[in-house]
């Protein structure tokens, strides 16, 4: 089966650093992207960018480009979402889900549980 | 950034109707779109991938189509599980982009 198993809540205050992870179970981490989707309380869906496990090459938004990075380690099968210094508009949940990419496809198609992150003062 | 457009944002609608909802993209992306549902609190999931396919699981009554720039998600027969917030995602291009979403509830 597969399981995308995300970290849990955290509490932070602007400026502090955090990691996040995604622990993928159930298929070859190699074989698929990990991609990271941002949601806001109240709002929808924003994609952030993704990651392929087999090279760690990744890819970003725009809108997150330079603050944060996401990386992965192929031996336990985790990827990670991180910032070096957070801000109060980071508070979010936010969703690492499973990559499908082909020469006629490109879907999202397992999703973790989401890591709610709250960042306040 | 490819702008994906939902109508409506929203909708109040009965067991047992037809559902349509409708997404625009900004510039052509072929058949490169797919369609989630999210319920409160929870992950979204995948209904639909490249315009018309239904993921293994979906229910029969959940159906997309379109090409190029318009798209469609129909639900043929509302059940009570049918109410949440469903998005459309194009997948032509980087940066990935999602719709607003469409929230379909109970009348």
């Amino acid at each position: 089966e597969v399981q995308l198993v995300q970290s849990g809540a955290e509490v932070k205050k602007p400026g502090e650093s955090l990691r996040i992870s995604c622990k993928a179970s159930g298929y070859s981490f190699t074989t698929y992207w990990i991609t990271w989707v941002r949601q806001m309380p109240g709002k929808g869906l924003e994609w952030m960018g993704r990651i392929d496990p087999s090279d760690s090459y990744s890819d970003y938004s725009p809108s997150f480009q330079g603050h944060v990075t996401i990386s992965a380690d192929k031996s336990i099968s985790t990827a990670y979402l991180q910032w070096r210094s957070l801000k109060a508009s980071d508070t979010a949940m936010y969703f690492c889900a499973r990559h499908v990419i082909t020469g006629t496809e490109d879907y999202f198609d397992y999703w973790g549980q989401g890591t709610l992150v709250t960042v306040s003062s | 950034d490819i702008q994906m457009t939902q109508s409506p944002s929203s909708l109040s609608a009965s067991v047992g109707d037809r559902v349509t909802i409708t997404c625009r993209a900004s510039q052509h992306i072929s058949s490169y779109l797919n369609w989630y549902q999210q319920k409160p609190g929870k992950a979204p999931k995948l209904l639909i991938y490249v315009a018309s396919s239904l993921q293994s699981g979906v229910p029969l009554r959940f159906s997309g189509s379109g090409y190029g720039t318009d798209f469609t998600l129909n639900i043929s027969s509302l059940q009570p599980e049918d109410f949440a917030t469903y998005y459309c995602q194009q997948s032509s291009s980087t940066p990935r982009t999602f719709g607003q979403g469409t929230k379909v509830e109970i009348k």
